[in-house]
């Protein structure tokens, strides 16, 4: 299985310091995508990197992708206490399917 | 709103009976998908329609869980003889077309079943 799998599983930060979320996968893929799920509702997709891509930013997100360890980093630059939430790191291979880890539950203290 | 969205948000049932959920992509999106999503677990694939063609289902849980796209538009969830462990998120999310591989996912809201 290609799923990813996110570390840490939980985290917890003050306001204003930076988040970094870990995720690594088994095969090849296409793209590799992260999502944000705030409590109980759907998923929101942040940010995607291809694989010929190494480095990838929105606003305050940057995404790192190393395909020879098959792994790729999250990082959130001056946290904010609505960016609590579980993020999610998303392999996509030729299958069409995403594959979901178990994400990193994120808390932000004020 | 022009987002996915699914219908009923939450869905309290008995074991044994029959549930349907449905999901409305969002306009112009050619293919939709189906995960389920279980207490601090993340979403699991289940199946994906390109227009009306269900082109993977070997993921759906077993053989009470069924899906149908029939006009290319809205899909159906159906879920047979509920069992307690059915109890779930059942996510949908759809893409628009490409030419290439289909990227990103837009999510809806979820629909919450709960099988006493």
């Amino acid at each position: 299985s290609q799923q990813g799998e996110e570390d840490p599983q939980a985290l917890s930060i003050q306001e204003g310091e930076n988040a970094t979320m870990n995720c690594s996968y088994k095969t090849s893929i296409n793209n590799l995508q992260w999502y944000r799920q705030n409590s109980g509702r759907g998923l929101v997709h942040l940010i995607l990197i291809r694989s010929n891509e190494r480095e990838k930013h929105s606003g305050r997100l940057r995404v790192t992708l190393d395909t020879s360890k098959k792994s790729s980093s999250l990082l959130i630059t001056a946290s904010r206490a609505a960016d609590t939430a579980s993020y999610f790191c998303a392999p996509f291979n030729a299958g069409n399917m995403l594959t979901f880890g178990g994400g990193t539950r994120l808390m932000v203290k004020p | 709103d022009t987002g996915v969205s699914q219908d009923p948000r939450h869905k309290i049932t008995k074991r044994g009976q029959n549930v349907t959920f449905r999901c409305d992509p969002i306009s112009e999106h050619n293919r939709l998908y189906w995960y389920r999503q279980t207490l601090g677990q993340g979403p699991e694939f289940l199946t994906y329609f390109q227009n009306e063609a269900q082109l993977e289902k070997s993921r759906l849980l077993s053989d009470r869980f069924s899906a149908e796209r029939p006009k290319g538009s809205f899909s159906t969830l159906e879920i047979q003889r509920t069992e307690q462990g059915d109890s779930a998120m059942y996510l949908c999310a759809s893409s628009p077309p490409s030419l290439g591989y289909p990227e990103t996912q837009y999510f809806g809201p979820g629909t919450r079943l709960l099988v006493l």
